[in-house]
């Protein structure tokens, strides 16, 4: 079974500076890990995903994100936000064998950004 | 390519009532999953659906039930609606075997 925590349920910024999102998961088995965005009254969208290989991952909207085996992380990034950023981030993990790849989902960490 | 819909986009029932809410796949994808956001939480695993079999389930009564189309649309009805129910029903497409689902916009389901 896995989990996920996101360590903060609301994290507020102001425009134009950086911001990470924090996401802890615990499995016991290898992992698939994912971000996505939820903008009011809209369904998830897919930020980036690891799946292997390099670590560092880069998405869309220029989020990347940074996959820590030995810390069981997986911290969202972006050097510097807009107010078009101002959204719900939802950190996933799957496992990555089996065939279903059903994501366990965290909480969410709302983003708010301020002018 | 044509994203994954769903319909209807808002839904108010009373207790006790039961519901169906539909989703369209996205083209390509046999796979369907739905899932409950409730106010503030993140999504919960309710069943996928491949092949018009239910393919997992999370742990949802079986009051909650799907259906999958051979075209690969995909129902889901709750019945004896409770206060509970109420939330985001959001389906995810996606081909089995591959590790990325897509979502719809979801229906948002009030129940009184």
């Amino acid at each position: 079974a896995q989990s996920v925590t996101q360590l903060d349920s609301q994290v507020p910024v102001f425009e134009e500076a950086p911001v990470e999102l924090r996401c802890n998961y615990s499995s016991s088995v290898s992992v698939y890990l994912f971000w996505y965005v939820q903008y009011p009254n809209q369904g998830l969208q897919l930020l980036l995903k690891y799946l292997s290989g390099s670590t560092l991952v880069k998405g869309i909207n220029g989020f990347e994100a940074e996959f820590n085996k030995s810390q069981t992380s997986f911290h969202l990034r972006k050097p510097s936000v807009h107010i078009s950023d101002t959204a719900e981030y939802f950190c996933a993990v799957s496992g990555a064998s089996g065939g279903s790849y059903i994501p366990t989902f965290g909480r969410g960490t709302s983003l708010i950004v301020h002018p | 390519e044509t994203g994954v819909t769903q319909s209807p986009t808002h839904l108010i029932k009373t207790r006790g009532q039961q519901v169906t809410l539909r989703c369209s796949s996205q083209s390509g994808h046999n796979t369907v999953s739905w899932y409950q956001q409730a106010l503030g939480q993140g999504p919960q695993f309710i069943f996928q659906y491949y092949r018009e079999e239910e393919n997992g389930r999370g742990n949802f009564p079986p009051r909650f039930s799907g259906l999958q189309f051979p075209n690969y649309s995909s129902e889901l009805n709750v019945n004896a609606l409770e206060l509970d129910d109420s939330a985001l029903y959001l389906c995810a497409s996606s081909s089995q075997g591959t590790d990325t689902q897509y979502f719809g916009p979801g229906t948002r389901l009030t129940v009184l």
